[in-house]
């Protein structure tokens, strides 16, 4: 069966330190990966997306940016946190080649940038 | 672009009271329907989905959804809630083959169950 993991669960960050979120799949391959910020009292903010290797495409301009060195790795990183960055942050995968059914989430990393 | 509204963002309800929460989308083209249920510090899991064909959609744990194209609607609902129902909410779409099958999603409904 799938199943997707991310790490760690909780971090606490001071400003300007640098960042790294992993996600990884188990169980399929070629799936789409995704990045979704949740900030406190706001909906899910998709960040990046990634088709394949080394393929990453950007949704919002901003401080992070991703990485997918094989093909069920997908990474989240940050030179210089700000404070701005703290929220839960959400990692996803889906099929890629048909019919959307949808994404399978890990169980998130909350980010307190101080 | 899309774009998902969910006209609730906090619905409080008594246990086995009924519950409806709203979800509205605006988009040019045909798009799949989701709704997803998350519980406090968890990530996200589908509840149901419309892809085509009947309009009502039943989902797990005894949620439905029914899909209205001239209203542009997904409203969710479920005839009698119970205290671990207490979740946010969210609706997405998609568009078919679309590049990265990107989901949009709404803000998000806080549903409070009370005893």
């Amino acid at each position: 069966s799938q199943t997707i993991h991310q790490w760690p669960a909780t971090l606490v960050q001071p400003v300007g330190s640098p960042l790294s979120l992993e996600c990884t799949v188990e169980g399929t391959s070629n799936p789409n990966l995704y990045w979704y910020r949740q900030a406190a009292g706001r909906g899910l903010q998709l960040l990046f997306y990634s088709v394949g290797i080394g393929q990453i495409s950007s949704e919002v301009p901003q401080n992070l940016s991703a990485s997918r060195p094989q093909d069920r790795q997908f990474i989240l990183s940050s030179k210089k946190l700000l404070l701005s960055d703290s929220g839960f942050y959400l990692c996803a995968w889906s099929v890629r080649s048909f019919v959307n059914y949808g994404y399978t989430f890990g169980s998130g990393t909350r980010l307190t940038v101080v | 672009a899309q774009s998902v509204t969910q006209l609730d963002s906090q619905v409080p309800v008594f246990e086995e009271a009924p519950v409806e929460l709203r979800c509205n989308y605006s988009s040019s083209v045909s798009v799949y329907l989701f709704w997803y249920v998350q519980y406090p510090n968890q990530g996200l899991q589908l509840l149901l989905k419309y892809l085509s064909g009947s309009t009502l959609v039943k989902g797990i744990n005894g949620f439905e959804a029914e899909f209205n194209k001239s209203q542009t609607s997904f409203h969710l609902r479920k005839p009698s809630v119970h205290i671990s129902d207490t979740a946010e909410y969210f609706c997405a779409v998609s568009v078919p083959q679309a590049a990265g099958n990107k989901l949009t999603f709404g803000g998000g409904t806080r549903v409070l169950v009370k005893p």
